[in-house]
C-alpha cells in the first residue's frame, strides 16, 4: 500500500525559506512523477511542481522563481523549498504521486501539512 | 493557463438524491485530460475520475464523468452520507496543471 507523508516546520518567518519533505513508502520511486500541491485557507488547490527520479522538473510559472523541488531516491524522499515567503504562502501543502503509467493524474496524496508564514 | 470554473459553489442535497456538478474551462482541454477529486476536511484528496469519464480504482459506479472540450460534468447518483465533501476538477492537458475552485456538496 503506497503512502506519502509530508514533514517539516509548521511555522516560517516572512522572507525566509519554507522547506518540506515527502517520504514515500510502498512504491517504486523511479516509476512515477512526484508533485507538490498547496491549498491556502478558504481557497482552491494550486499545483506547485513535480520531479522525476532523473531530476527532471516542471514548475508552475507563478512560483517558478522561488521554487526548488529535489529528490533523494535512496531515501524515497522528495523535497520542496520555497524562498522569500510571505503570508500569501500560508497553506496546507500536499505531496502527491503523478501517475504517468496509467492515468496521468494525481492518484495518491499525502494527508497534507499546514504551514503558516508569520513573524 | 487554463482557468477552470466550477458551478454551483455549494449544493445542499439529501441522501438518495442525484446531482450534477459542472466544470467549465477557459479553453479546450486537450484529449479530455480532465479529472475529478473528492476532498473531505483533514483528509487527502481522493481521485474519482480521470480522462473525463474513467473511474479510478475502487470508485463506485454511482460516480460518473462526462464532457469534452470546455464543458465537463460529474454526476453522483443516489447520494450516500459519505459522499458529502468538496469536489474539484483539474485539467492536465497543458502545463501548468490547474484546479477549479471547488463545489461543496452539503447535507440538506
Amino acid at each position: 500500500q503506497v503512502q506519502l507523508q509530508e514533514s517539516g516546520p509548521g511555522l516560517v518567518k516572512p522572507s525566509e525559506t519554507l522547506s518540506l519533505t515527502c517520504t514515500v513508502s510502498g512504491d517504486s520511486f523511479s516509476t512515477y512523477y512526484w508533485s507538490w500541491i498547496r491549498q491556502p485557507p478558504g481557497k482552491g488547490l494550486e499545483w506547485i511542481g513535480y520531479i522525476y527520479y532523473t531530476g527532471r522538473t516542471n514548475y508552475n510559472p507563478s512560483l517558478k522563481s522561488r521554487v526548488t523541488v529535489s529528490i533523494d531516491t535512496p531515501k524515497n524522499q522528495f523535497s520542496l523549498k520555497l524562498s522569500s515567503v510571505t503570508a500569501a504562502d500560508t497553506a496546507v501543502y500536499y505531496c502527491a504521486r503523478l501517475d504517468i503509467v496509467a492515468t496521468d493524474v494525481f492518484d495518491i496524496w499525502g494527508q497534507g501539512t499546514m504551514v503558516t508564514v508569520s513573524s | 493557463e487554463i482557468v477552470l470554473t466550477q458551478s454551483p459553489g455549494t449544493l445542499s442535497l439529501s441522501p438518495g438524491e442525484t446531482t450534477t456538478l459542472s466544470c467549465r474551462a477557459s479553453q479546450s482541454v486537450s484529449s479530455s485530460y480532465l479529472a475529478w477529486y473528492q476532498h473531505k476536511p483533514g483528509q487527502a484528496p481522493r481521485l474519482l475520475i480521470y480522462g473525463a469519464s474513467s473511474r479510478a480504482t475502487g470508485i463506485p459506479d454511482r460516480f460518473s464523468g462526462s464532457g469534452s472540450g470546455t464543458d465537463f460534468t460529474l454526476t453522483i447518483s443516489r447520494l450516500e452520507p459519505e459522499d458529502f465533501a468538496v469536489f474539484y476538477c483539474q485539467q492536465y492537458g497543458s502545463s501548468p496543471y490547474t484546479f477549479g475552485q471547488g463545489t461543496k456538496l452539503e447535507i440538506k
